[in-house]
């Protein structure tokens, strides 16, 4: 057990819905990352957040957002859902921002969109 | 730009055998460099990290890590292969410069047979 949470495990929506994933990291980790993984893409990181503040963007959509509040926990936010939506996102957190720190990851939320 | 790349998709090895998984990178300066292993349903655990000093590295379950600067590689290794071992591995690379995103390579897929 990483120490990571992340909730539903499971989500199942149609298309042009909005849903929210939910990520609370490791107790006294300041910094949280979201990635996508799918069979097409590999693991592809969207966005981190230290702190409560926006440190790094990858490849997240428009329709995709993301906060973390004071008590660190994180939501990402998925709008406008389409079929290709559909993967398995996870969270994860480190101690700190700096790149040289392993990240620990959560569980994973498998989103399908139908 | 940064970029990992396992060039197996699949490693099958018996058990007891030593095992290897490729991995190469491509950044900008030094690297740190990670392994992590994913199991069936389940987040991205950590193995070990390269960060600095010996070239070779030790982490968790016996796996062990050379850093090649030369061959820009980093290949994950273990001397004696068990059935438990089978799992998805991913290498993953950043820069200790500017970017602050881990870059995952696609992930190996290793069965070991007994």
């Amino acid at each position: 057990d990483s120490g990571v949470t992340q909730t539903p495990k499971h989500l199942i929506t149609a298309t042009g819905q909005r849903v929210t994933l939910r990520c609370s990291p490791r107790s006294g980790d300041l910094s949280v990352y979201w990635y996508q993984q799918s069979l097409d893409q590999g693991l592809q990181f969207l966005i981190q957040y230290y702190n409560g503040e926006e440190r790094a963007k990858g490849n997240i959509l428009e329709r995709f957002s993301a906060q973390q509040f004071p008590d660190l926990h994180s939501e990402l936010n998925l709008s406008s859902l389409e079929l290709g939506d559909s993967a398995l996102y996870f969270c994860a957190s480190s101690v700190s921002g700096e790149s040289r720190y392993e990240q620990y990851f959560g569980p994973g939320t498998r989103l399908t969109v139908t | 730009a940064q970029s990992v790349a396992q060039p197996e998709d699949q490693v099958n090895v018996a058990e007891g055998n030593p095992l290897t998984v490729k991995c190469t990178y491509s950044v900008s300066g030094n690297p740190y460099l990670f392994w992590y292993v994913q199991y069936p349903n389940r987040g991205l655990q950590f193995l070990l990290k390269y960060i600095t000093g010996d070239n070779l590295v030790k982490g968790s379950y016996g796996f062990e890590a050379e850093f090649n600067k030369s061959q820009t590689s980093f290949h994950l290794k273990k001397p004696s292969a068990l059935v438990s071992d089978s799992a998805l591995y991913f290498c993953a690379a950043i820069s200790t410069g500017s970017a602050r995103q881990l870059t995952f390579g696609s992930g190996t897929q290793l069965t070991v047979l007994p």
